[in-house]
């Protein structure tokens, strides 16, 4: 079970945090993934980031404004956007991640506007 | 980063049809790639890993074949549940991106 929050309306240039809490499993043995979704359009993966957070891995699109990390104690993952463009308005999607994404958060809506 | 062009971007079937969506890798990924479902306002659900192998519970009307670069996922005597939008993945390396999705809608 992934449940996600965070997420809502911000104004170009902003930041928001999205949270993603994992249960029924250990949380700490695996790789995790952040996956978004633009409104009626395909899946892009964006961020993943390992058991110890010694490897992480981001799409260009979110290169440097982006960040992920996890807090295993808490069984929770984060994505911390920053510098917000129009085009990052999605839903995002939080991922167990081993070859496949194997099971998913519900998804939260992020919306860039002014 | 490997491309993934996926076809047709949309279908319209019979419910007891046969469908076959087709991927193809802009080069070699061996089996490395998954099959996913997705349905309207939901968060998409993994069908098929290693290009052929059913996830728990997925019903066996559902097959996946191909490597190298050409893929092939098909579902026999299609159901009311099975109008969806499929998306193909590879994890052959970093990125591991996604085919751009095929509409199967009921006709």
């Amino acid at each position: 079970h992934l449940v996600q929050s965070g997420g809502g309306l911000v104004k170009p240039g902003g930041s928001l945090r999205l949270s993603c809490v994992a249960s029924g499993f250990s949380f700490s043995d695996y790789y995790m993934s952040w996956i978004r979704q633009s409104p009626g359009q395909g899946l892009e993966w964006i961020s993943y980031i390992s058991h110890s957070s010694s490897t992480i891995y981001y799409a260009d699109s979110v290169k440097g404004r982006f960040t992920i990390s996890r807090d295993n104690a808490a069984n929770s993952l984060f994505l911390q956007l920053n510098s917000l463009r129009a085009n990052d308005t999605a839903v995002y999607y939080c991922a167990r991640n081993r070859d496949s994404l194997d099971l998913w958060g519900q998804g939260t809506m992020v919306t860039v506007s002014s | 980063d490997i491309q993934m062009t996926q076809s047709p971007s949309s279908l319209s079937a019979f419910v007891g049809d046969r469908v076959t969506i087709t991927c193809q890798a802009s080069q070699d990924i061996s089996t490395n790639l998954n099959w996913y479902q997705q349905k309207s306002g939901k968060a998409p659900s993994l069908l098929i890993s290693d290009a052929s192998k059913l996830d728990i519970g997925v019903p066996s009307r559902v097959s996946g074949n191909g490597s190298g670069t050409d893929f092939a996922f098909t579902i026999t005597s299609l159901q009311p549940e099975d109008f969806a939008t499929y998306f193909c993945q590879h994890y052959h390396n970093r990125p591991n991106t996604f085919g751009q999705g095929t509409k199967l809608e009921i006709k």
